[in-house]
């Protein structure tokens, strides 16, 4: 079956430490996007990228870093940077041509 | 910059009422608007979309018409079912490849 996949769907670290998100698709899509989801709180954008070896920052990218190395994948380091990093995450995709985002299950980070 | 703003939940509803869902939107040009829904747990679906004006998204019984003079996409539903319970995002997207913005949500409960 197509579709994105987020693991771990949970993740429990200590302050201090980086951790990485992973997100993977099959969809064949150009572009991939991590956000960020609080409580209440709709989503905000961290990062982006279009096309492989290239993205760009999103209106919340600091103390995020990612890599896209492959279409398929499109990692996310939580570095210890990142004030509030506890969140639920979420890895979306689409063609470059459409509208329409796709989103994978999500992974909660709960660091404490 | 561009921004949605949706009615404040949670919205609590008894099975086969009728719906709203107020959104309105803020942004320069003409955005393709969205509802995605997010079922407990899960990641984002897409619900419907509308990408000019006075078109009609439609789906699973769900209605938003994009009303670019009242800058709206209201989401209704006739009669909701208990499985409707989710959190419900309306989100617009400027051209494509882009990045979503998203509303705040609104959480519907409906019970039985």
């Amino acid at each position: 079956d197509g579709g994105i996949t987020q693991s771990p769907k949970y993740l429990f670290r200590k302050e201090g430490q980086n951790v990485t998100l992973s997100c993977e698709q099959n969809l064949n899509h150009d572009a991939m996007y991590w956000y960020r989801q609080d409580p209440g709180q709709g989503l905000r954008l961290i990062y982006y990228s279009q096309i492989v070896n290239d993205f760009q920052k999103g209106d919340i990218a600091e103390g995020y870093s990612v890599s896209r190395e492959k279409k398929e994948s499109f990692p996310l380091t939580v570095t210890s940077a990142q004030k509030n990093p506890t969140a639920f995450y979420l890895c979306a995709s689409g063609t470059g041509s459409s509208y329409e985002q796709y989103f994978g299950p999500g992974t909660r980070l709960t660091v404490t | 910059g561009d921004s949605v703003t949706q009615m404040e939940g949670p919205v609590t509803l008894s099975e086969e009422a009728f719906l709203t869902i107020n959104c309105t939107y803020t942004a320069t040009g003409y955005p393709s608007l969205f509802w995605y829904v997010q079922y407990p747990g899960e990641g984002l679906q897409l619900l419907l979309k509308a990408t000019k004006a006075d078109d009609k998204g439609s789906n699973k019984g769900f209605e938003a018409t994009y009303r670019k003079e009242t800058t709206s996409f209201h989401l209704e539903k006739g009669s909701v079912q208990v499985s409707d319970s989710a959190v419900y995002f309306c989100a617009l997207i400027k051209a494509a490849g882009n990045k979503l913005t998203f509303g705040g949500g609104t959480r519907v409960l409906v019970k039985p």
